[in-house]
């Protein structure tokens, strides 16, 4: 059973500094998503990561796959309090491309 | 280009009454997901379905929840009998038939509440 596992599953940082969340996966998978949750909100797709060593950047946000490793990161940089959000990965299912498997998510708290 | 669009936003029902879930896909978009969410948890997938097609029901339970996407309207997800275990958000998320490599869009959840 393909599992992912997020961590930390909270953070709280300050504001200017660097933090990396990890999401590990325990089966091989073609693909990772990155989203991001608002509170009672929908999921917004970050990014989404293809093969071994991919790496995307969107502003403050870069994201990189080691399929090898089966570990993916998503690193904040210089956080502002605008990213604060619950961020989730999620991989495709062994058999298919929509049924997505979920980490529980990790809530990040970025303090002005 | 409306993206995909769900109601009720807040469902509020007593134990033993049903619930109807809509979800319409965005513009050029056959393919609907459902997804359920607990609180403090990441998402479940629950069904797939293209137009008048049910691909996976794998991850529905097996009583009381039924899906469906008529060739015409909304895609409607359908609890019979609701528990208190039923409290969630259930989000619905499209995609494009022909892009398997792009993200689901999922639309804002509809928030059911059992009493």
């Amino acid at each position: 059973e393909l599992k992912v596992e997020q961590n930390p599953l909270f953070l709280s940082m300050q504001e200017g500094k660097n933090y990396t969340i990890y999401c590990n996966y325990s089966t091989t998978s073609d693909r990772l998503y990155w989203y991001r949750q608002d509170p009672g909100k929908s999921l917004e797709s970050l990014f989404v990561l293809l093969s071994n060593g991919a790496v995307k950047q969107e502003g403050r946000l870069m994201a990189s796959l080691d399929t090898k490793a089966r570990l993916s990161t998503l690193h904040i940089t210089a956080a502002v309090h605008d990213l604060s959000a619950t961020y989730f990965c999620a991989v495709d299912g062994w058999d298919s491309n929509y049924q997505l498997i979920w980490g529980a998510g990790t809530k990040l708290i970025i303090k002005p | 280009n409306a993206g995909v669009m769900q109601n009720p936003r807040h469902l509020v029902r007593r134990r033993g009454q049903e619930a109807r879930l809509r979800c319409s896909p965005m513009k050029g978009h056959s393919h609907v997901y459902w997804y359920r969410q607990l609180p403090e948890e990441g998402l479940k997938f629950m069904v797939y379905l293209q137009k008048e097609n049910i691909i996976d029901e794998s991850g529905m339970p097996k009583e009381r929840f039924s899906a469906e996407f008529p060739k015409e309207g909304p895609s409607i997800l359908r609890i019979q009998q609701v528990v208190r275990g039923d409290s969630a958000a259930y989000f619905c998320a499209s995609s494009p038939w022909d892009l398997p490599n792009s993200p689901l869009h999922f639309g804002n959840g509809t928030r059911l509440t059992v009493t």
